[in-house]
């Protein structure tokens, strides 16, 4: 069974650094892996999606890696803003029809 | 384009009680699906569909029936409500065909439901 493991659960930082968010899975089998950013009593939004045949994916100030082989994957984000402060999950595709969600890591950025 | 879109946002019910929550989407999208997402438990399927008239059990289908009248459409039917389906429902939709734009998932914003 596919599991989903993000840690830290959460992260408290000074604006302006740069962090690295981290996501596993135990089962490399799988057809892609999406990043997605949650806000407080929001829907989700899709941030960054990766196929299995990729390495890494980036958007702005964001960029996804993955490594299959060792069911690993970070999200990194460049001089962090009060602004990306949210909940940020990251799900894998097993299946055509499902996705696996990690628990999610809380991002608090400090002005 | 409202991409998916749910109603209601917040709803709350007696125990043995039966509600629907809907679901629609006007990204011609033809896969849709229900979840739930529950403190530390994250978010598991119930159902889904990858299309009009198809639909097919999650992780967590009890309780819960759907179908797939049209593509916008996707309602979720809670046949005689717990307090154990209380919890924030989610629907999602993606495209159809195979490319990276249809294989991202767009989620509504959200039904809160507690149940009494």
């Amino acid at each position: 069974k596919q599991e989903v493991t993000q840690i830290p659960a959460a992260l408290s930082v000074p604006e302006g650094e740069n962090l690295v968010l981290n996501c596993s899975f135990t089962d490399s089998a799988i057809y892609n892996l999406q990043w997605f950013r949650q806000d407080p009593g929001k829907g989700l939004t899709s941030l960054l999606l990766i196929q299995s045949s990729q390495r890494e994916q980036t958007s702005g100030r964001l960029n996804a890696s993955l490594d299959k082989s060792s069911g690993r994957s970070t999200l990194y984000i460049a001089a962090s803003q009060p602004g990306d402060s949210a909940t940020y999950l990251c799900a894998v595709r097993p299946a055509a029809q499902k996705l696996v969600f990690g628990q999610g890591t809380r991002l608090t950025i400090n002005p | 384009n409202a991409g998916v879109t749910q109603t209601p946002k917040f709803q709350v019910l007696k125990t043995g009680q039966s509600m629907t929550l809907q679901c629609a989407q006007d990204m011609n999208h033809e896969y849709m699906s229900w979840y739930r997402q529950d403190p530390g438990m994250g978010l598991r399927l119930i159902h889904y569909s990858v299309g009009a008239g198809i639909t097919d059990q999650g992780e967590v289908p009890n309780g819960y029936n759907v179908s797939r009248s049209t593509t916008e459409d996707f309602p979720l039917r809670l046949l005689s409500a717990a307090p154990s389906q209380t919890s924030v429902y989610f629907c999602a939709s993606r495209g159809s065909h195979s490319s990276v734009l249809s294989d991202t998932q767009y989620f509504g914003p959200g039904t809160r439901l507690t149940v009494l």
